[in-house]
């Protein structure tokens, strides 16, 4: 399968500050998919990246992937305490499940 | 809410004994799958169906069991429990659109393997 390796594994920050979290794979991904899951909830789906060197936002949110489709960034404008949680990304392996990295922990600080 | 149920959604079980976990959609997705939550680890993939009687192995699947002999229904069984069994374990659906495939997840079962 694909597998993809995010960092850092934790970040502390103050709110209104900003935060990035990456992704990197070693293979070319077809797209990619980032998951937020709030301290003691289930990962909710936020958005897929399929084309090359793609950006979307949502909101705060801003989600880049890579030229080369091998990597994938996460990038959040004047942090809120909402934030607070653990943002995956995800890779299909072979079409039927999804490859999940180990996630961002974002702790914000009022 | 993609119409997910597990259940339970906590349990306590002692080492050797079986324990079997319930999944319930109500979208009749095909696909299906369990993930295991473990602080370091991520989220890793179990098992995962692709249709009635169809399935198979992920990353982690060595211990647990599943069967899906309806489409609503995937259950994961440990067979005998053991204490690294002891983890959130969530289930997922995936949803097809023309946009691509989507997971969502149930809320998840919290496992304790004393």
């Amino acid at each position: 399968g694909q597998q993809v390796m995010q960092i850092p594994q934790y970040q502390h920050v103050q709110e209104g500050e900003d935060f990035t979290t990456y992704c990197n794979s070693s293979t070319t991904l077809s797209n990619i998919q980032w998951y937020k899951q709030r301290p003691g909830g289930h990962p909710v789906f936020l958005i897929q990246l399929v084309k090359s060197g793609e950006v979307k936002k949502q909101k705060r949110l801003t989600f880049q992937f890579g030229e080369a489709k091998k990597n994938s960034s996460l990038h959040i404008t004047a942090t809120q305490t909402t934030d607070v949680g653990t943002y995956f990304c995800a890779a299909s392996n072979s079409g039927y499940a999804l490859n999940f990295g180990k996630g961002t922990s974002l702790l914000v600080t009022p | 809410d993609a119409g997910i149920t597990q259940s339970p959604r906590h349990k306590v079980t002692e080492t050797g004994t079986p324990v079997t976990l319930r999944c319930h959609q109500t979208e009749n997705h095909r696909y299906m799958y369990w993930y295991r939550q473990d602080p370091g680890h991520g989220l890793r993939l179990i098992h995962y169906s692709y249709g009635v009687k169809d399935t198979d192995k992920g990353e982690v699947s060595d211990g647990y069991s599943v069967s899906r002999s309806k489409t609503e229904d995937f259950l994961l069984t440990l067979e005998s429990a053991t204490s690294s069994q002891t983890s959130v374990y969530f289930c997922a659906i995936r949803k097809d659109s023309f946009s691509g495939n989507t997971i969502y997840f149930g809320e998840g079962s919290w496992l304790t393997v004393v």
